[in-house]
């Protein structure tokens, strides 16, 4: 079972740039979120999809951040303008809800993307 | 507010040896607990979870107790390989969906 891919893996950008994050979740998970790591923590939620629809993002810096899952597939989060204490990784997450409670909290993560603003 | 957190940042152990990493949590409401590994580069790892109905569960290698009483969880990882060394993470679900909130993470060095 091929894994959640995320790209790009790397990306340095100036304060005040743009830039946007791509997640491809594992084939059929509905549930797909958002996490952001600074360096040393653990990962924060910034926003949690079910299907196309948002569950959460209380967390979600929204004057800054914006994330989209259109087609309840693929999903983008983008970051404009940039600020220095955006750099961390940015993680993406999806689960399968089976029904089963106690099995649907198991969340399979992407290899992150590593975000430098400078 | 309420929030998961490690007693210890960095611990270090022999290989073979036995590793015991722990966590605190404060939110009583929680319901469910999961330890994930990370390795550098890479995101986190799916070890073992319990539900606070139960005090321990077994994996392979791995054991996962949970102190209900005090608000602790501990993951004990039988004779230590160098392929354990990562950082580890306690999540607690604090009963509202699918969300995990993870605490600082405890990073276990393995020496050979």
């Amino acid at each position: 079972e091929a894994g959640v891919a995320q790209s790009p893996r790397y990306k340095i950008i100036e304060k005040r740039q743009s830039v946007a994050f791509w997640c491809n979740p594992i084939s059929g998970h509905a549930t797909l979120y958002w996490y952001q790591q600074i360096l040393g923590q653990g990962p924060k939620l910034l926003i949690q999809f079910q299907n196309n629809g948002v569950v959460d993002d209380s967390q979600l810096p929204k004057d800054r951040f914006s994330a989209e899952r259109l087609k309840g597939v693929d999903s983008t989060l983008k970051i404009q303008p940039a600020k220095l204490e955006d750099s961390a990784v940015y993680l993406c997450a999806s689960s399968f809800p089976t029904g089963n409670y106690y099995s649907s909290y198991e969340q399979y993560f992407g290899p992150g993307t590593r975000l430098t603003v400078t | 507010g309420e929030s998961v957190g490690l007693h210890l940042p960095t611990l270090s152990v022999q290989e073979g040896d036995n590793s015991i990493i722990n966590c605190a949590y404060s939110n009583s409401a929680s319901d469910y607990f999961i330890w994930y590994k990370q390795e550098s580069g890479k995101g986190p790892q799916f070890i073992i979870d319990i539900r606070s109905n139960m005090d321990k569960r077994q994996g392979q290698r791995v054991t996962v107790l949970l102190n209900k009483t005090v608000k602790h969880l501990s993951l004990q990882i039988a004779a230590t390989q160098p392929g354990d060394s990562a950082v580890y993470f306690c999540a607690e679900n604090n009963n509202a969906g699918n969300m995990l909130t993870f605490g600082g993470g405890t990073r276990l060095m393995v020496k050979p």
